[in-house]
């Protein structure tokens, strides 16, 4: 069955870094992925959603890859800050439409 | 843009009793709508999702339902609770295309005691 995974449950960084995040994805080419932010005890919030077709996204200071030869997504975040700290979630469409699937999601925590 | 809304916040509940949480949308219409439960520390486990009034589809063998009564509103019931029904319970809308992204709620935090 399809499968997306998020390799680090937690990633800590010093303010100013940049927090790179990891999503990989299994038997089967998603066409898209997208990537959600969420806080303790709130829903998830969109980002940023990138293409198969696209290599890269930006906005602001995030960016994000699709790698369809690894199978996998880098997520970063430039300059992070400690109002970056949440979980970031990766998602895809799988073979439904609108029915995403989500990783298990990476805890960020930025240090001042 | 969308708003969706979600209540209670908070529920605590005894085992077998019967559960009712309720979801609405604001901003948009025919959305396609989802209940999503999230256990702690882990990922977004979708439930349920409704692509028009009375139309649900069950993604997870379990004692809860789920009933869109009108466009906009989407109901998560159970007669009789279990312990492991405790979790974090979202509900999102979004278009249902290749390029859907969802919108999510609050989220309802129900403890099962």
């Amino acid at each position: 069955s399809q499968k997306i995974e998020q390799n680090s449950e937690a990633l800590n960084i010093q303010e100013g870094k940049t927090a790179t995040l990891t999503c990989n994805y299994t038997n089967y080419s998603p066409a898209y992925l997208q990537w959600y932010r969420q806080d303790p005890g709130r829903g998830p919030v969109f980002l940023l959603l990138i293409r198969e077709n696209e290599k890269e996204k930006r906005k602001e200071r995030l960016k994000v890859t699709f790698d369809t030869t690894l199978k996998q997504s880098l997520f970063h975040i430039t300059a992070s800050q400690p109002a970056d700290s949440a979980t970031y979630l990766c998602a895809s469409v799988g073979t439904s439409y609108g029915k995403l699937t989500f990783g298990q999601g990476t805890i960020l925590t930025v240090h001042p | 843009s969308q708003t969706i809304h979600q209540w209670p916040a908070t529920l605590v509940q005894p085992v077998g009793s019967p559960l009712s949480l309720e979801c609405t949308v604001e901003g948009t219409s025919n959305p396609n709508l989802y209940w999503y439960r999230q256990a702690a520390g882990r990922g977004l486990q979708l439930l349920f999702y409704s692509v028009g009034i009375g139309q649900i589809s069950s993604e997870v063998p379990q004692n809860l339902s789920a009933s869109r009564p009108q466009d906009r509103q989407f109901i998560l019931s159970s007669k009789k609770l279990l312990l492991s029904d405790s979790g974090f319970y979202l509900c999102a809308s979004g278009t249902g295309g290749l390029e859907d992204t969802q919108y999510f709620g609050p989220g309802t935090r129900l403890t099962v005691l």
